[in-house]
């Protein structure tokens, strides 16, 4: 099944201890981006990643780090999380060559920082 | 700031009625604008999509329709149904890598 997979779903942490949330995709996908879900607010781009090696910042990128090493792998590093980052996360993923391709998302993270 | 605007933040339609949802944009390089849908507890999925150089789209009950001059376009739901009952939002794109979400709108459809 195709899939975005994120882990882990729920978290609640403290300020300053860092964590990070997993994201992988079984489809091939060159593109993968990162976004969080506010009330009021909409989703917001955090990262995103053309492929491998290449990732650049979107709307909403402070206090947060992306690597990609691989293909299938996206993680979201908080390296000292703040009461502000308690948010709903989603990954997603297309296939790059198609510009406007569609977007396949994650079920979410929900993650608390008290 | 937000630069897609979507109005309104939620709505309520009698079944079998037209939902309607409005969405503005300003930086003309936007070349993609999807609409996606989301159900409690999960991701947000796409509905429908179009491209700049068309007026309208349509899908089953679902219609984009997009005004370039006015730089606004809007998602029309046909006959609702209260499994349509989800948040809905609308997006823009640039080169298919950065994209602007609006706020969302709450969509229920009473039976």
């Amino acid at each position: 099944e195709a899939q975005v997979t994120q882990n882990p779903r729920y978290l609640i942490t403290v300020t300053g201890k860092k964590l990070t949330v997993t994201c992988s995709q079984n489809m091939n996908h060159e593109y993968m981006s990162w976004y969080r879900q506010d009330p009021g607010l909409g989703l917001r781009q955090i990262y995103y990643s053309m492929n491998v090696e290449v990732t650049d910042k979107g709307d909403v990128p402070e206090g947060y780090k992306v690597s990609r090493k691989e293909k299938r792998n996206f993680p979201l590093i908080l390296e000292s999380p703040s009461p502000n980052q308690t948010s709903l996360y989603f990954c997603a993923s297309k296939a790059s060559r198609i510009q406007s391709g569609e977007l396949f998302f994650g079920e979410g993270s929900r993650l608390t920082v008290l | 700031q937000q630069q897609v605007k979507q109005s309104p933040q939620s709505l309520i339609v009698q079944k079998g009625g037209i939902s309607i949802i409005n969405c503005a944009y300003e930086n003309t390089a936007f070349d993609y604008f999807p609409w996606y849908q989301q159900f409690p507890g999960k991701g947000p999925a796409l509905l429908i999509a179009i491209r700049p150089d068309v007026s309208e789209k349509k899908e089953g009950r679902f219609t984009i329709s997009f005004n370039k001059s006015a730089k606004q376009f809007s998602l029309h739901i046909m006959d609702s149904q209260p499994g349509d009952s989800a948040t809905y939002f609308c997006a823009a794109s640039m080169s298919g890598n950065q994209f602007y979400f609006g706020t969302g709108t709450s969509l229920t459809v009473i039976p």
